[in-house]
């Protein structure tokens, strides 16, 4: 049963900083990884999706990273701004009876202080 | 255009009744899902559906019945609504049937159960 956690369940840093979020997963058998960002209320937005055979995908000031056979992902955010500020979510993505099945982690609640 | 949509938006309702949330996507996806975020923002698969046809059923009480009209579409219908249903409920969809899709949201349904 693949379990996914996310360290460190919140963090704060000032504007600009550079700052890295974690992701371990327990089952390396995965599709892909999909960070997801969550602001208070609303749903969730996909920011980078990275298969399997990927080692990393970047978009703008995110950049993350897989390494499968640790299980393990990190997203990488540059410069830190305050509308940064959201809860981020990992997803892994695995197989089940022949289909996908997502599992999520425990987000990290980011706040960047302006 | 929005891809994942969800109504209502909003739920309000006693213990005891029968209510149902409503999905549908236009991504041209073959697969959709159901998931549950508890108070605690944990997010939880429940159902998923490809084609119309239920491929996972992650030990949702009998409560819950999911219907696909078809595959543009995947409706949640509960019956004798408990206190512990009170949560956000998200639709997603995505484009395989097995491995490597993007899963795209729906806004969230905020059920509330008095």
């Amino acid at each position: 049963k693949q379990e996914v956690t996310q360290i460190p369940a919140a963090l704060s840093v000032p504007e600009g900083e550079n700052l890295v979020l974690n992701c371990s997963f327990t089952d390396s058998a995965i599709y892909n990884l999909q960070w997801f960002r969550q602001d208070p209320g609303k749903g969730l937005t996909s920011l980078l999706l990275i298969q399997s055979s990927q080692r990393e995908q970047t978009s703008g000031r995110l950049n993350a990273s897989l390494d499968k056979s640790s299980g393990r992902s990190t997203l990488y955010i540059a410069a830190s701004q305050p509308g940064d500020s959201a809860t981020y979510l990992c997803a892994v993505s695995g197989p089940t009876g022949g289909y996908q099945k997502v599992t999520f982690g425990t987000g990290t609640k980011l706040q960047v202080i302006p | 255009d929005t891809a994942v949509s969800q109504t209502p938006k909003y739920l309000v309702t006693q213990m005891g009744n029968d209510k149902s949330i409503k999905c549908e996507q236009n991504l041209g996806h073959d697969t959709m899902y159901w998931y549950k975020q508890d108070s605690k923002k944990f997010l939880k698969i429940m159902f998923s559906y490809n084609n119309k046809e239920l491929i996972i059923n992650e030990t949702v009480p009998n409560r819950f019945s999911p219907k696909s009209p078809d595959k543009a579409h995947l409706n949640l219908h509960i019956n004798s609504l408990e206190l512990g249903d009170s949560a956000v409920y998200f639709c997603a969809s995505s484009p395989g049937l097995a491995g490597g899709g993007e899963q795209f949201f729906g806004p969230g349904t905020r059920l509330t159960v008095l």
